[in-house]
């Protein structure tokens, strides 16, 4: 089973749409959640972080949280097609590594 | 934007050549990390360094691969004797040295290096 999974997608929506991004976890004492959006070509860049159970909301963006489910998601409102990347899921299971899923494609259509 | 600097952008080697990446992290960041990531795949954690020590290198391949942080200057990894496996892009990403557990990470651009 690998630690962080994804599905790889590619996940289409139309623009204005919400696109819902899941990832699951193995370790259990996994304390820290992060997702990064990653664009063809670039290096990725940190768009939420999570901690704590429940939900955390920034903008257009809210990251889900629920670690007896060892579940945290990626929900993006009123996509735009400006949010076509690929989003990696990574969690610090402790210590000083953070393991990343191998992200999945969205694909927002205009 | 006095982000992450890595050098260079992209590096051709041939086989059995040396490969030298460097990376300049985020002024007042003392955390370097390296990721290695091939075509449609996720970030694979190589190495964690902190200045002058090297923290955690369980993710980096006993041998070729080599990583230091001195006391000044950039973060490097070394790759010797490069084989066609190597080519990839190599990310570096730093944080601030007030986290005692691993927090955001800000990520560089990436070095492209292609082995021929």
């Amino acid at each position: 089973q690998k630690e962080v999974e994804q599905n790889s997608g590619p996940l289409s929506v139309p623009e204005g749409a919400i696109a819902s991004l899941n990832c699951t976890y193995s370790d259990r004492v996994s304390q820290s959640f992060f997702w990064y959006r990653q664009y063809s070509g670039k290096s990725p860049e940190l768009i939420m972080s999570i901690y704590s159970n429940g939900d955390k909301e920034d903008g257009r963006f809210t990251a889900q949280l629920n670690k007896a489910s060892q579940y945290v998601s990626l929900l993006i409102r009123d996509s735009q097609p400006s949010d076509s990347a690929t989003y990696l899921c990574a969690v610090n299971p402790g210590g000083f590594k953070t393991i990343f899923g191998a992200g999945t494609r969205l694909f927002v259509k205009a | 934007n006095a982000g992450v600097m890595q050098n260079p952008r992209h590096l051709v080697r041939r086989r059995g050549q040396e490969a030298r990446l460097r990376c300049s992290p985020v002024k007042g960041h003392s955390h370097v990390y390296w990721y290695r990531q091939l075509p449609e795949e996720g970030l694979k954690f190589m190495v964690y360094l902190q200045k002058e020590n090297i923290i955690d290198e369980s993710g980096m391949p006993k041998e070729r691969f080599s990583a230091e942080f001195p006391k000044e200057g950039p973060s490097i990894l070394r790759i010797q004797q490069v084989v066609r496996g190597d080519s990839a892009a190599y990310f570096c990403a730093s944080s601030p040295p007030e986290t005692g557990v691993v927090g955001e990470q800000y990520f560089g651009p990436g070095t492209r290096l292609t082995v021929t």
